[in-house]
């Protein structure tokens, strides 16, 4: 099974903060980092896939960094707003087709207005 | 727009019940997956299928069995409910191409409770 760490476990902000989180996941046979966002009460729905060592990815006021050397991916919100309040899952992904995801256990952020 | 539904969003069924959870996504992906999620767990794999009539165990397949007679349906089975599998259970979809990033698209979960 694959060791995927995500940290902190949960977040608390203040409206108007920027924060960000961490993803660890094994450096070998590294294929794809996908970032997911999970609302309360919806489906988690996909916010990036990273594959490049020094991938940026940036959808509004979220972005993302992957080094793939030292198997790690930041992921960060500028300007918190309360309808970031979710919990975010990354997955690595080891190799094409079929493989499953193997999810972390994700931060859960709130943001207090 | 890809859609994934599951059949229930709330189920609450006894110890020992047979009890079916279905799945069915409309964008004619080839894989899907059975996840449950747990506080303080994660996303946990359950069953995943790449073809009809296929199926391939995942990190905990115990207490759980999956059908897969068509391609756009994909149902799990507990064969007799256990208070240890109340939980959310969220069912996904994803396209096959070998090199491709595998997006999954999930549907709303079923969050299923066992007395």
């Amino acid at each position: 099974i694959l060791n995927v760490e995500q940290s902190p476990q949960s977040l608390h902000v203040q409206e108007g903060d920027s924060t960000n989180f961490t993803c660890s996941f094994p450096s070998s046979n590294f294929y794809a980092l996908h970032w997911y966002r999970w609302e309360t009460a919806k489906s988690p729905e996909a916010l990036f896939v990273m594959t490049l060592n020094g991938d940026e990815k940036k959808k509004g006021r979220i972005s993302a960094t992957l080094n793939t050397k030292e198997g790690y991916s930041y992921l960060y919100i500028k300007g918190s707003q309360p309808e970031d309040s979710a919990t975010y899952l990354c997955a690595p992904q080891t190799r094409g087709g079929n493989t499953p995801l193997v999810f972390g256990k994700g931060t859960r952020l709130s943001v207090i207005a | 727009d890809v859609k994934v539904t599951q059949s229930s969003r709330y189920l609450v069924k006894r110890t020992g019940e047979k009890v079916f959870l279905e799945c069915v996504q409309d964008m004619d992906h080839e894989n899907m997956f059975w996840y449950r999620q747990d506080p303080g767990l994660g996303l946990r794999l359950i069953y995943f299928s790449y073809d009809v009539k296929m199926k391939e165990k995942g990190d905990i397949p115990e207490g759980y069995s999956v059908s897969r007679e068509k391609k756009e349906r994909f149902s799990l089975i507990l064969e007799s409910a256990s208070t240890n599998q109340t939980s959310m259970y969220l069912c996904a979809s994803s396209l096959l191409v070998r090199s491709s990033y595998n997006e999954q698209f999930f549907g709303p979960g079923t969050r299923l409770t066992v007395l």
